[in-house]
């Protein structure tokens, strides 16, 4: 099975740096994947790793390291709106592809 | 609508009742899941399925139903609700190599 593990909460200011990781524990997955959810909102995805590695999109950086089993999202230029809960996620390489996700990390962003 | 929706958005329901929670997504994706949120416990898979007829258990399966004879519809059934089923779902798809799930809006049950 999976088990992916993130700290509960970050808090940082606007315009600053921040890294949320994610450790897991997991036989075997195709990519980790982040997504971002607001209060009262649905979870939307943000970015996908399959490789070792940094994926850059805009603000935000995703790096994996399948030797450590350990991954991180990297959000920089804080804005209140990235104020959020952000979730990493793996696919099982099963044919169901089971997509399972971390307990998530709640981002609060202050002036 | 192009997408995928969830309905009720709203449901209060008494303890012993039977209760359907409806999926519906128009892109023909293959996969589909359904997930509980709860307060410190994230997203918890209950079942997911690869295709019409193809469904399994997640992390959370008991007192949970699923079918799925269409391909665009993804019902989840609570045979008798609970009150520790009183909890947010979220049915979410993706097609056949997509990296990305799309989510829908989430129902906000309350078993009572």
């Amino acid at each position: 099975g999976q088990s992916l593990e993130q700290p509960s909460e970050v808090t940082a200011v606007e315009g600053a740096i921040v890294q949320m990781n994610c450790t897991y524990q997991t036989s075997g997955f195709y990519g980790l994947s982040w997504y971002q959810q607001h209060d009262g909102g649905a979870p939307t995805f943000l970015s996908y790793n399959a490789l070792d590695g940094l994926e850059e999109t805009g603000r935000f950086s995703s790096f994996l390291s399948r030797s450590d089993s350990y991954g991180y999202l990297l959000l920089q230029e804080l804005q209140m709106k990235d104020s959020a809960s952000y979730f990493c996620a793996v696919r099982d390489q099963t044919g169901f592809q089971k997509l399972v996700f971390g307990t998530g990390t709640r981002l609060l962003v202050s002036p | 609508d192009a997408g995928i929706t969830q309905s009720p958005r709203y449901k209060i329901t008494e303890t012993g009742r039977q209760v359907t929670l409806m999926c519906h997504q128009t892109w023909s994706h293959s996969y589909m899941f359904w997930y509980r949120q709860d307060l410190g416990h994230g997203l918890r898979l209950i079942y997911y399925s690869a295709a019409a007829d193809i469904t399994d258990k997640g992390e959370v399966p008991d007192g949970y139903v699923v079918s799925r004879s269409k391909t665009e519809n993804f019902p989840l059934t609570l045979e008798s609700a609970t009150r520790s089923q009183t909890s947010v779902y979220f049915c979410a798809s993706n097609g056949r190599g997509q990296t990305e799930a799309f989510f829908g809006q989430g129902t906000r049950l309350t078993v009572v």
